[in-house]
């Protein structure tokens, strides 16, 4: 079974700096997907960023960059530069290539950026 | 259509009737997967079609729930007999192929409120 962990259930960053959201998984897979998504509180799940299990560098999307660290089984989220719209939750999330149409996500973090 | 388009976007039913909810995914994805987000909670897997088949129904809480798909476009989630224990937002995605590589497409939900 897989398994995502988000142990941060709020976090708070100050306007303009950086914040690091973490996100531990297990899977048994070889073959899997890591992914980001926000959901402001207007509801709608928008995705961020994605890192492959077999992928050698980190991936990076403007503003966000992802910290995998395979054999610790980590895939933390960076938001640089934060921006008042950065404020929401944070969700984390995995497939798996046996079982690709389950997407297991975390529980979820929520960011506050203070002005 | 452009996105991932869910039909009502707020339902309030009494307890013991039926729903259906609606979910029109982007035109040409294959896949199409149905979560609950409870108040405050991450996301809970309920079912995920390739084309009209559905290989995995593993997260569907109880035989009051079920789904079904016109080929590769249309699903109908139905909840039978509601319960206040079924309030949540019913969240409908779609991508490409279901490949576990792929991002998901996200509506913007359905706001089921039993009273």
């Amino acid at each position: 079974a897989q398994k995502i962990t988000q142990t941060q259930p709020g976090m708070f960053v100050q306007e303009k700096e950086a914040v690091t959201l973490d996100c531990t998984y297990d899977t048994s897979d070889p073959s899997y997907g890591l992914f980001w998504y926000k959901q402001p509180s207007s509801g709608e799940m928008i995705f961020l960023i994605y890192q492959g299990s077999y992928d050698q560098q980190n991936a990076t999307e403007g503003r966000y960059s992802l910290n995998f660290q395979k054999a610790r089984k980590s895939a933390n989220l960076v938001i640089s530069a934060s921006q008042l719209g950065d404020s929401a939750m944070y969700f984390c999330a995995m497939r798996v290539n046996t079982n690709a149409g389950k997407s297991t996500f975390g529980d979820g973090t929520t960011l506050t950026v203070k002005p | 259509g452009a996105g991932v388009s869910q039909s009502p976007s707020n339902k309030v039913t009494e307890k013991g009737k039926d729903v259906e909810l609606r979910c029109d995914p982007i035109s040409g994805h294959t896949a199409l997967y149905w979560y609950r987000q409870r108040l405050g909670q991450g996301l809970e897997f309920l079912i995920y079609f390739q084309g009209n088949s559905a290989p995995d129904k593993s997260g569907l809480p109880s035989d009051r729930f079920s789904a079904e798909r016109t080929g590769e476009s249309v699903s109908t989630l139905t909840i039978q007999r509601t319960q206040q224990e079924d309030s949540a937002v019913y969240l409908c995605a779609s991508s490409n192929r279901g490949f576990y590589g792929e991002k998901l497409f996200f509506g913007s939900g359905t706001q089921l409120s039993v009273l």
